[in-house]
């Protein structure tokens, strides 16, 4: 079965630092693969996804994930944190031939003023 | 606007009780799903329903039922044979289903146990 893991429960970064959020997927194939931001008790918000399209991906509120093949990795980067950055990201994959999303565990990003 | 509205935003059930969660959307979708979110877990899938009468099991599907009269709603009965209802239940919807389609998720219902 097609799996997503997530290093790092929680992720703490100093404003204005680098953020840099792991994923790893489980799959010969390559996936359909997405980052969702979630804010305390509210839905989730698409960031981004791959669809093969391109391997540098580029989304909302200047994140930026990069699909590498070789190391099965979906990584979400941000150059610059900034303290509305503060949230819980999920990576998800939905599978070949597949249709609900499978979620990472998420990864709970602590912005440090 | 459109969008995927759920209520209540809070719901409290009682022993052996039945309870039901609304989802609706108006971006005229005709994939809708339920998941299933509990601290340090992720989201995992209930059901989903890619048209009218028509639905399958998730990953997490024993003590819940759904239905889709309507392509609107797709709303969500947590059975008393689910003995462990608390948590966080999200509800989406994309506009075929499959593996392309971007999913867009509503606010959330929060259930609780008395």
């Amino acid at each position: 079965a097609q799996s997503v893991t997530q290093l790092g429960s929680h992720v703490s970064v100093s404003e204005g630092a680098l953020v840099l959020l792991r994923c790893n997927y489980s799959s010969s194939v390559p996936p359909y693969l997405f980052w969702y931001v979630q804010y305390p008790n509210q839905g989730l918000q698409l960031l981004l996804k791959y669809t093969s399209a391109a391997t540098l991906v580029k989304g909302i509120n200047g994140f930026e994930a990069e699909f590498k093949k070789s190391e099965t990795s979906f990584h979400l980067t941000k150059p610059s944190a900034h303290m509305s950055d503060a949230a819980e990201y999920f990576c998800a994959v939905i599978p070949a031939g597949g249709d609900g999303l499978t979620f990472g565990k998420g990864t709970h990003l602590i912005i440090q003023p | 606007d459109g969008g995927i509205t759920q209520s209540p935003k809070y719901l409290f059930r009682k022993e052996g009780q039945n309870v039901t969660l609304s989802c609706e959307q108006n971006l005229n979708h005709d994939a809708m799903y339920w998941y299933r979110q509990d601290p340090g877990q992720g989201l995992r899938l209930i059901y989903y329903s890619h048209i009218v009468n028509d639905f399958q099991k998730g990953d997490i599907a024993e003590g819940y039922s759904v239905s889709r009269e309507k392509k609107e709603s797709f709303p969500l009965t947590v059975t008393s044979a689910q003995k462990n209802p608390t948590a966080f239940y999200l509800c989406a919807s994309s506009g075929r289903g499959g593996t392309q389609e971007t999913q867009y998720f509503g606010p959330g219902t929060r259930l609780l146990v008395l």
